[in-house]
């Protein structure tokens, strides 16, 4: 059972345009969550988190929604560039539990 | 600043060779440490993690196994590998907050 979803493999996303990542989650006792993104042959790096007390969080141009009521977050990222096409994977954590529960990730690709 | 190191970088093995990978963190003292596979389709699956010297959860029944000799070295470890133990193996460090820190990878080709 997958307590982490993201449920489209892919996104193309032209460049300069903003991207949209989103992820679903079923388990409400989650209370961090956060975005790797990941080039092929790499391991994934951290991008940016929220707190489940929080709905929004900015860097740059990388910025995380939370509406805990659905269940769901998304990454909005503006403008895209071309660094940025990667697989995104979404996560979730327990304050109580060391484990990190990700998605199956997204595919994002900025076309030129 | 914290590193974190995986070797082999590519890995191809028979069925039924065994299997060692190891991983090493530098920079930071008592870390928690995770084995995470990434196979096709499947996203990231968490494999073993330690908070300590010795000691080791496991979350996917397998044929693998991990080890914590050292404070800082996590070693994945399998006496007999099967085909569908082909993926993309990562490790990864946490000092106890919620973000975690990937090393680069073994791809790992059981033939």
């Amino acid at each position: 059972d997958q307590q982490v979803k993201q449920n489209s493999p892919s996104l193309s996303v032209q460049e300069g345009r903003i991207s949209i990542l989103n992820c679903d989650y079923t388990n409400s006792m989650f209370d961090y969550f956060l975005w790797y993104k990941k080039y092929p042959a790499e391991g994934p790096t951290f991008l940016i988190s929220i707190s489940s007390i929080k709905d929004k969080n900015e860097d740059g141009r990388f910025t995380v929604f939370l509406n805990k009521s659905a269940k769901h977050l998304s990454l909005h990222i503006v403008p895209s560039q071309p660094g940025d096409s990667a697989v995104y994977f979404c996560a979730a954590i327990m304050n109580r539990d060391d484990k990190i529960i990700f998605g199956k990730g997204t595919r994002l690709h900025i076309l030129p | 600043s914290q590193t974190i190191h995986q070797w082999p970088a590519t890995l191809v093995q028979p069925v039924g060779s065994p299997l060692s990978l190891e991983c090493t963190v530098e920079g930071t003292s008592n870390p928690n440490l995770y084995w995470y596979r990434q196979a096709a389709g499947r996203g990231l699956q968490l494999l073993f993690y330690s908070v300590g010297i010795g000691q080791i959860s496991s979350e996917v029944p397998q044929n693998l196994s991990a080890s914590r000799p050292q404070d800082r070295q996590f070693i994945l470890s399998s006496k007999k590998l099967l085909l569908s133990d082909s993926g993309f193996y990562l490790c990864a460090w946490s000092t106890g907050g919620p973000e975690q820190y990937f090393g680069p990878g073994t791809r790992l080709t059981v033939t």
